[in-house]
């Protein structure tokens, strides 16, 4: 199972640009990349998935550059709310995947 | 669309009691997932149903933990005795079948273990 590392806490400022870089230097073949926000007292909540360049939905972009070994997960002008921890999973992304959690990056946004 | 619901969200007992934690998935979720989250940590797997039939529960300590899923829709976990160690929230997920890898979570139980 591909490990991953990312930072274990970021600071960031409403309106902002927030990047989150995570690195799978063993991420195999098979694997896509997965990205879960948890809030306090909550369960975490699917954000993004994508297997390679870039995805973009609503709520954030993910950028995986072509050797896979890192992404990014780009979150647009952030407000209060997005205070949270952000889990980088990387899984199987198929029927049969199972999700491992690491650690998780917390973000602070502060006014 | 209504989402995971649990029951209790608080539980706190004394070691070597026993504890059940509900769970109901969101209508026509296949497979259904228990996961342990200790403070300051990610949400660590526990045990996997598809329908209600156990998928892995390579993670479950299976000399105090137990759960099942009858009929394929609502599952229990019970802890059975109770350690200090077992302080932790309990998340039960669920998703639709082929789609692992988007898991919708419930806001789990804490348990409190004294």
């Amino acid at each position: 199972l591909a490990k991953t590392t990312q930072p274990i806490s970021m600071d960031s400022y409403e309106g902002q640009e927030v990047n989150i870089t995570c690195s799978h230097n063993n991420i195999a073949t098979n694997d896509y990349i997965t990205w879960y926000q948890q809030f306090p007292s909550q369960g975490p909540r699917f954000i993004i998935q994508g297997y390679k360049t870039k995805v973009t939905n609503e709520v954030a972009s993910l950028f995986i550059p072509a050797d896979r070994k890192s992404s990014t997960l780009s979150l647009p002008r952030v407000s209060l709310s997005d205070t949270a921890v952000y889990y980088c999973l990387v899984d199987r992304g198929t029927s049969y995947g199972k999700l491992t959690f690491g650690q998780g990056t917390i973000l602070t946004v502060h006014p | 669309e209504a989402g995971v619901a649990q029951s209790p969200r608080y539980k706190i007992i004394e070691k070597r009691q026993s504890v059940a934690f509900w769970c109901n998935p969101i209508s026509g979720h296949a497979t259904l997932y228990w996961y342990q989250q200790i403070l300051g940590q990610g949400p660590k797997l526990l045990i996997q149903f598809q329908n209600n039939g156990v998928v892995d529960d390579s993670q479950l300590p299976k000399d105090r933990f137990s759960a099942e899923r009858l009929k394929g829709v609502d599952s229990t976990l019970k802890i059975q005795p109770a350690k200090l160690e077992d302080s932790a929230v309990y998340l039960c997920a669920s998703n639709l079948a082929g789609v692992n890898y988007e898991q919708y979570f419930g806001p789990g139980t804490r348990l409190t273990v004294t």
